[in-house]
């Protein structure tokens, strides 16, 4: 019973590069949430998803990033033209469906810590 | 605007001592709030949730969380702290989207042997 699977575990990129990050929910979960932790700092909410739709973007920086979870295949957070601001460890999370307003907990990944040179 | 205050950065107890971690929080409507542990270079991990109903929550690995409507606040408590509980500990709390979670800042512990 897999957990939330996030890679690459670590990435490296020049300034100007792109930078791809991929989350798989956990088997039977189809909402996914990504969160950005900056050095020495706690978890800043960034995006939700559900398959095909961005249900809360509001984290989400309005330029270079950008957040899709396609019908088939792992949620992609990407991040283009990196600057070194961005290097900080962003998390992936899953819940399963909620139902009417009743709360899910959300489960992390590990991370995938951006190193921009 | 919901938000998170731990107030204590860094904290230092000896093993086998109790511990306590502070967790204030602003919300207006019943809240819904977490503990998880952050070992270094690790994801977080869920320690306990409060959704509704007892106030004294318990969680994994021997923590227990009360809830204090009249504070504000979700302290997680041990009675008795092994070396591997040193880690950082994030309070959280589901925002009114319901859909992001809003987290502290973080308490790291440490453990003197």
């Amino acid at each position: 019973n897999a957990g939330v699977m996030q890679n690459p575990r670590h990435l490296v990129r020049r300034r100007g590069q792109e930078a791809r990050l991929r989350c798989s929910p956990m088997k039977g979960h189809s909402h996914v949430y990504w969160y950005r932790q900056l050095p020495e700092e706690g978890l800043k909410f960034m995006v939700y998803l559900q398959k095909e739709n961005i249900i809360d973007e509001s984290g989400m920086p309005k330029e270079r990033f950008s957040a899709e979870f396609p019908k088939e295949g792992p949620s992609i957070l990407r991040i283009q033209q990196v600057v070194r601001g961005d290097s900080a460890a962003y998390f992936c999370a899953s819940s399963p469906p909620r139902i009417g307003s009743m709360v899910e907990t959300q489960y992390f990944g590990p991370g995938t810590r951006l190193l921009v040179l | 605007a919901q938000s998170v205050t731990q107030p204590d950065i860094h904290i230092t107890v000896s093993e086998g001592a109790s511990l306590e971690l502070r967790c204030n929080y602003s919300y207006g409507a019943t809240p819904y709030l977490f503990w998880y542990v952050q070992s270094p270079g690790q994801g977080l991990q869920l320690l306990l949730k409060y959704f509704s109903g007892d106030t004294l929550v318990q969680g994994i690995k021997g923590f227990e969380a009360e809830f204090k409507r009249s504070q504000s606040s979700f302290n997680l408590r041990k009675p008795s702290v092994h070396w591997s509980d040193a880690a950082e500990y994030f309070c959280a709390v589901e925002g009114s989207s319901a859909s992001k979670i809003i987290f502290g800042s973080g308490t790291r512990l440490s453990i003197r042997p």
